[in-house]
């Protein structure tokens, strides 16, 4: 099975600084099945973004994706009050769809 | 605008079946290219893939959960059902329904995500 290893575990920083935070696989995963999502306390998971790169409706541009094989980022280029959030990463392969455990960003 | 709805029991009995129920607004289950899912979140814990069906029926499952979960679909009503059976302490989660785009493998639309504890 696939396994997605996302890191830090959490992320300590201010407004206004820059986010970077990891999913590794343990396998290549194709750039068209890697998403992410933000999950607010409370709320259900939002889609964020999907194919790697591409932003989900209605989702600010401060949010990007890149990366390929098994490396794969999300960067939050400055952080507003609320993006304070766990954030995850998903990937699908072979009729399997699995989640990372989650990286929390969090006010410093 | 689509809108999901979980509901069900919110206590379930160890060895019992767990039975949840989504009802999807804002769109026909059975005029859509779209499949639809099931996910959970244990307290304080990651997310997990249970499985999915399609408007027609076909489904998918976590192989970790297949032999317990079933997962069927009445279009008449829009909604599809999860039945997780026998359930453990361990299935205590927020279960979440929600749209399953099968075109880039995502979760689109969620449900708020409904909390069943199993407990004697």
């Amino acid at each position: 099975e696939l396994v997605l290893t996302q890191s830090p575990g959490t992320l300590s920083l201010s407004p206004g600084e820059r986010a970077t935070l990891s999913c590794r696989a343990s396998q290549s995963v194709s750039i068209y099945y890697l998403a992410w999502y933000q999950q607010k306390p409370g709320q259900a998971p939002r889609l964020l973004i999907y194919a790697t790169s591409s932003r989900a409706a209605g989702i600010p541009d401060r949010f990007s994706g890149s990366g390929s094989g098994t490396d794969f980022t999300l960067t939050i280029s400055r952080l507003e009050p609320e993006d304070f959030a766990v954030y995850y990463c998903q990937q699908y392969s072979s009729s399997l769809w699995t989640f990372g455990q989650g990286t929390k960003v969090e006010f410093k | 605008q689509l809108q999901l709805q979980e509901s069900g029991p919110g206590l379930v009995k160890p060895s019992e079946a767990l039975s949840l129920t989504c009802t999807v607004s804002g769109a026909s289950i059975d005029r859509s290219t779209y499949y639809w899912g099931w996910l959970r979140q244990p307290p304080g814990k990651g997310l997990e893939w249970i499985g999915t069906i399609s408007y027609r029926g076909n489904t998918y499952y976590n192989p970790s959960r297949k032999s317990r979960a079933t997962i069927s679909v009445d279009t008449s009503k829009n909604q599809f059902s999860l039945k997780l059976s026998p359930v453990t302490a361990a299935d205590t989660a927020i279960y979440y329904c929600a749209r399953h785009n099968y075109g880039d493998h995502t979760f689109d639309y969620w449900g708020l995500g409904t909390l069943v504890t199993v407990t004697s």
